[in-house]
C-alpha cells in the first residue's frame, strides 16, 4: 500500500473556478502534510504545509487537513491558466513521501 | 529558506559507469534526502543522508547501487552506479526545514 495517495488526473476546471485536490494517507505517525506545485521540466516549489486538524488559508489556497479520516485537501479559489500544472501532496515523520500527484488544467 | 545548489544539471552516460551528483545548500541542515523523478512520474525518495550517520535507505533502494555521502551540515553527494538505461531519470536533493522541504533544480541523467 502506497504511504500517499493522490488521484493522478488531470483535473480540468474552467477559469475562475474552484479546484478541488484530495489526498489521503496511511501512516497515522505523519505530523506534516504539503502541497508542492511542479511545472513541467522544473522543480517543486512549495505552495502550503499544515500540520493541524482544520483549515489553513493563504490567499487563493486552502489547505484542509482531517486527522482522524486521514485526508488533506488543497482548495484553489479563482484559478487561473497559471495554476496549471501537476500539485504534490507529501507527508511523513522526518521524511516527506509524495503521491503520484495530480495534473491540474485550467482552460479560459 | 535554504537555497541549493546541485550539480550536474544534466548528463549522459555509459552504461556500466558511475555518475555522482553534488548538493552545496547555503545554510547548515539537519536532514538532507535524496529523490528520483522517473519520467512522467511523482518524486520517489530514495534515502536520507544525516550527517554523521549511514544514510537511512527507503524499501527498493540499496547503498551499493546509491551511494551516499553526507560529509558536513552543508553538502551530500548521491552515486548512481552500475548504471543501466532504467537508471534515466531527474535526480533531486532536498532538505527539510521547519518551513517546508526545499529542492535542488535537479540533474537530468541518460543512460545510454
Amino acid at each position: 500500500q502506497k504511504e500517499v495517495e493522490q488521484n493522478s488526473g488531470p483535473l480540468s476546471v474552467p477559469e475562475g473556478a474552484i479546484a478541488s485536490l484530495n489526498c489521503t494517507y496511511s501512516d497515522r505517525g505523519s505530523q506534516s502534510f504539503f502541497w508542492y506545485r511542479q511545472y513541467s521540466g522544473k522543480s517543486p516549489e512549495l505552495i502550503m504545509f499544515i500540520y493541524s486538524n482544520g483549515d489553513k488559508e493563504d490567499g487563493r489556497f486552502t489547505a484542509q487537513l482531517n486527522k482522524a479520516s486521514q485526508y488533506v485537501s488543497l482548495l484553489i479559489r479563482d484559478s487561473q491558466p497559471s495554476d496549471s500544472a501537476t500539485y504534490l501532496c507529501g507527508g511523513g515523520y522526518n521524511k516527506l513521501i509524495f503521491g503520484a500527484g495530480t495534473r491540474l488544467a485550467v482552460h479560459p | 529558506s535554504a537555497v541549493i545548489s546541485q550539480k550536474p544539471s544534466r548528463d549522459i552516460c555509459q552504461r556500466g559507469t558511475s555518475l555522482t551528483i553534488q548538493c552545496q545548500v547555503d545554510s547548515q541542515v539537519t536532514m538532507m534526502f535524496w529523490y528520483r523523478q522517473q519520467p512522467g512520474q511523482s518524486l520517489t525518495l530514495i534515502a536520507t543522508a544525516n550527517q554523521g550517520s549511514e544514510a537511512t535507505y527507503e524499501s527498493g533502494f540499496v547503498i551499493d547501487k546509491f551511494p551516499i555521502s553526507r560529509p558536513n551540515l552543508t553538502f551530500s553527494t548521491l552515486t548512481v552506479s552500475n548504471m543501466s538505461p532504467e537508471d534515466s531519470s531527474i535526480y533531486l536533493c532536498s532538505v527539510g526545514q521547519e518551513d517546508g522541504y526545499t529542492f535542488g533544480s535537479g540533474t537530468r541523467l541518460t543512460v545510454v
